[in-house]
């Protein structure tokens, strides 16, 4: 079975300045893929990142990045010049793989809410 | 861009009620979700389908049932709705499994 873990319930973040939401995974799966999404206080939920578990590279995607440590399990999300519409809650997801039968569905965390300071 | 609508972003049921919650995505994705979102713990999957007349169990089936007969709409359906149910629903897409899920707006469902 997959399991997301987000340990930060809220984190405050100054305008401008860089953040780090925590996510730890765990998968017995080989091929696997991490995903990142914010939903706003209107509720819906917007994709902003995704990381395969065999890419070599970081995921980058504007002023979000994928810091992703394999063998840590870690894949957390930086965002960078953070700014005021950058408050919401942020859910990291995985994909598992075709072995666990888990391929076609995503497990969610239980998010984080950041909240940005002017 | 790819849309996702959801028949409802607010509906009150009674207990008992058989309640139909409506999704509908118009960029021919094969794979739909439906969720529920409880305040500290995330989103979980009641029921997916990756092909029409296709549906899964997730991982909170109990309660819930789910029709597919046309590739653009995925149904919710509570046969008979309990207080437990009051929740967030969210319905999402994807072209394939291994792309990203694009979701509505989200019900808001309270059952009384």
């Amino acid at each position: 079975a997959q399991k997301i873990t987000q340990t930060q319930p809220g984190m405050f973040v100054q305008e401008k300045e860089a953040v780090t939401l925590d996510c730890t995974y765990d998968t017995s799966d080989q091929s696997y893929g991490l995903f990142w999404y914010k939903q706003p206080s209107s509720g819906e939920m917007i994709f902003l990142i995704y990381q395969g578990s065999y890419d070599e590279q970081n995921a980058t995607e504007g002023r979000y990045s994928l810091n992703f440590q394999k063998a840590r399990k870690s894949a957390n999300l930086v965002i960078s010049a953070s700014q005021l519409g950058d408050s919401a809650m942020y859910f990291c997801a995985m994909r598992g793989g075709i072995s666990s039968g888990s391929a076609r569905q995503l497990t969610f965390g239980s998010g984080t809410q950041l909240t940005v300071l002017p | 861009d790819v849309k996702v609508t959801q028949s409802s972003r607010y509906l009150v049921k009674r207990t008992g009620e058989k309640v139909f919650l409506e999704c509908v995505q118009d960029m021919d994705h094969e794979n739909m979700f439906w969720y529920r979102q409880d305040p500290g713990l995330g989103l979980r999957l009641i029921y997916f389908s990756y092909d029409v007349k296709m549906k899964e169990k997730g991982d909170i089936p109990e309660g819930y049932s789910v029709s597919r007969e046309k590739k653009e709409r995925f149904s919710l359906i509570l046969e008979s709705a309990s207080t437990n149910q009051t929740s967030m629903y969210l319905c999402a897409s994807s072209l394939t499994s291994y792309n990203e899920q694009f979701f509505g707006p989200g019900t808001r469902l309270t059952v009384l």
